[in-house]
């Protein structure tokens, strides 16, 4: 029972445009949210999070939105760039816990 | 880098052959967990500690134990190897309110 999903494997963008990424979740008793990046060969790299007292966090290029009545969240970059090619995983946890729920990730490929 | 350091990097083993995997961290960071990625899976939580001696399982700790006796250091102990338990196993380390950072991975290979 994958409670978080990201169901779009990979994603193609070209450079200076806008990249979506998109994750679903199940369990309503989740209330903070987090993306990571990760390059081959490399540990996940923290790179946003939210709470759900928000629905939007903005950091830079990055920003993500949180829609709790549909229980989805998206990480838009803006303008992409080809360093930002990458695996990148969505994740959940709830307040009463120190755990986090990773989804399954989405490639991300930009071409110039 | 958060100073995590995790090893070997990379281990080829054979089944039923005992395998332990070290996390050090550098941070005193209260909280550190140990995660497998798997294609087709993201990362699962094996098992995480929240203090010297206080370990507690995750949703795949079946086959795996850990042991934690000095905040800087993270066992993960594979008593019997099996080829499914051939992945990449991710040593992450938190404090409170904080986002978890993760080591650069361990690639273990079961024959």
């Amino acid at each position: 029972d994958q409670q978080v999903k990201q169901n779009s494997p990979s994603l193609s963008v070209q450079e200076g445009r806008i990249s979506i990424l998109n994750c679903d979740y199940t369990n309503s008793m989740f209330d903070y949210f987090l993306w990571y990046k990760k390059y081959p060969a490399e540990g996940p790299t923290f790179l946003i999070s939210i709470s759900s007292i928000k629905d939007k966090n903005e950091d830079g290029r990055f920003t993500v939105f949180l829609n709790k009545s549909a229980k989805h969240l998206s990480l838009h970059i803006v303008p992409s760039q080809p360093g930002d090619s990458a695996v990148y995983f969505c994740a959940a946890s709830a307040s009463n816990t120190d755990k986090l729920i990773f989804g399954t990730g989405t490639r991300l490929q930009v071409f110039p | 880098d958060a100073g995590i350091t995790q090893s070997p990097r990379h281990k080829v083993t054979e089944t039923g052959t005992p395998v332990t995997l070290r996390c050090h961290q550098t941070e005193n960071h209260r909280y550190m967990y140990w995660y497998r990625q798997d294609p087709g899976h993201g990362l699962r939580l094996i098992h995480y500690s929240y203090g010297v001696k206080d370990t507690d399982k995750g949703e795949v700790s079946d086959g795996y134990s850990v042991s934690r006796s000095k905040t800087e250091d993270f066992l993960l102990t594979l008593e019997s190897a099996t080829s499914s338990q051939t992945s990449v196993y991710f040593c992450a380390i938190s404090d409170y309110s904080m986002p978890q950072h993760f080591g650069d991975g361990t690639r273990l290979s079961i024959l």
